[in-house]
């Protein structure tokens, strides 16, 4: 079965740092999302991107936060100047197209530790 | 924006009881409720889905209601096993191209044999 990938599964960063994290969707997905989840809490909404732009961003997701597709394959997050409590599990996730009701597939996170 | 709340926090069962976990809604205009599994340091894993033209959806022993009305739903899990315990979130979202999937704060599901 097709999986989104993500990469690093886990980083360590300085506050203050810039940090990229990477995810490949599922290849015939169109819609891209990254989540984060703080240890032991829920799973928050960050943003939505869909052909080449933000189709939605929560208030988490502040100017702090960017996405970007590079190319045809890579989906990526970048935090520009880390915080404390950016520290969490970020998820990335797509899904297919059509109605809203297409599965969102997650991958396995990204565990990032500011220090 | 949607709000979603969910409860209980924690839910403990003896293995083969009924497990039931309820959510709310507050966005008139959603449409799809996924429920989500989620083990210990895993992804979030769907189980089972409904969209809001379906009263009730059953898959095995997981089936989920859907009341539009009253802006609720739940997941009802029969004959727990120990495997089922995890992290259950409930989630809602509209029916609009890239719209987000907001999640509920999850319930700890433990099924002790």
């Amino acid at each position: 079965e097709p999986e989104v990938t993500q990469t690093p599964s886990h980083q360590v960063t300085q506050m203050g740092q810039e940090v990229i994290l990477r995810c490949v969707p599922i290849s015939n997905h169109l819609y891209f999302y990254w989540y984060r989840q703080i240890l032991g809490q829920k799973v928050e909404f960050l943003v939505s991107f869909y052909n080449n732009e933000i189709s939605e961003k929560s208030e988490i997701f502040d100017d702090q936060f960017s996405v970007e597709r590079p190319d045809g394959s890579n989906f990526t997050l970048k935090i520009r100047s880390t915080k404390l409590e950016d520290s969490a599990m970020y998820f990335c996730a797509s899904r297919e197209g059509g109605l809203v009701g297409n599965t969102i597939y997650f991958g396995e996170g990204s565990w990032l530790t500011v220090v | 924006g949607e709000n979603v709340e969910q409860h209980p926090s924690t839910l403990s069962v003896q293995e083969g009881d009924s497990a039931v976990i309820k959510c709310t809604y507050s966005d008139s205009a959603s449409n799809y409720f996924p429920w989500y599994k989620q083990e210990l340091g895993k992804r979030p894993q769907l189980i089972i889905d409904i969209r809001s033209n379906v009263g009730e959806k059953k898959d095995q022993r997981i089936a989920v209601t859907l009341n539009k009305t009253a802006k609720h739903f739940s997941l009802h899990i029969t004959e727990t096993q120990p495997e089922d315990s995890a992290v259950y979130f409930c989630a809602a979202s509209r029916n609009q191209a890239g719209t987000a999937l907001i999640f509920g704060k999850g319930t700890t599901l433990s099924v002790s044999s």
